[in-house]
């Protein structure tokens, strides 16, 4: 069964580094995005990525983040200069058309220490 | 404002039992509505899409009324792997839109 797959499946990071979360979507897929989940609290969107370029992002998603598709089968997520708040469980999707179900890879847990 | 408002529970129901959640969202413009189901520190997965006129998938039912803004599954016949968070979802599917979650209820179900 395709799978969308992420890494590294944690990451411990200094404030104020940057990190690059990996993903790799279900190879016929054609909308990815990410989202994040602070523990113990709801998955939250941050942004919608199609056709090579941002479709929605919240305002989660400020200046310190970005997103990237360098090839066919990978899209990461950056962030900049890490704070102790982005400490997260981050999650990539995809879906095959607009409106269709969401597969989920593991996701990233990212400590900011 | 919650947009995607749920009991967090947790329910504690013996196996056998028939346990109902409930989610109420906000965006009257919300076109598709999701339950997915996340076990502790993993990934959601789709448990059922829901539909205006009702659906049922085995052990499971979901119902919505939009009129009310107001959706429900009930899970009949628990069993001891049911044990997980249920996540309401909504989205307003014009496009590329994002999935709106709500924060989720936890569920039990002891032996």
């Amino acid at each position: 069964e395709p799978e969308v797959t992420q890494t590294p499946s944690h990451q411990v990071t200094q404030m104020g580094q940057e990190v690059i979360l990996r993903c790799v979507p279900i190879s016929n897929h054609l909308y990815f995005y990410w989202y994040r989940q602070i523990l113990g609290q709801k998955v939250e969107f941050l942004v919608s990525f199609y056709n090579n370029e941002i479709s929605e992002k919240s305002e989660i998603f400020d200046d310190q983040f970005s997103v990237e598709r360098p090839d066919g089968s990978n899209f990461t997520l950056k962030i900049r200069s890490t704070k102790l708040e982005d400490s997260a469980m981050y999650f990539c999707a995809s879906t095959a058309d607009s409106g269709g179900e969401a597969f989920f890879g593991q996701g990233t847990r990212l400590t900011v220490v | 404002r919650k947009e995607v408002e749920q009991d967090p529970g947790p329910f504690n129901v013996p196996e056998g039992a028939t346990v109902a959640f409930n989610c109420t969202y906000s965006n009257s413009a919300s076109q598709s509505f999701f339950w997915y189901r996340q076990d502790c520190r993993k990934e959601p997965k789709l448990l059922m899409s829901v539909y205006s006129s009702g659906n049922e998938d085995g052990r499971f039912t979901a119902q919505l009324n939009r009129a009310s803004q107001y959706i429900s599954l009930l899970i009949r016949d628990s069993k001891l792997s049911d044990s997980a968070t249920y996540l309401c979802v909504v989205t307003v599917s014009s496009g590329n839109t994002p999935l709106v979650f709500g924060k989720g209820t936890r569920l039990s179900v002891i032996a």
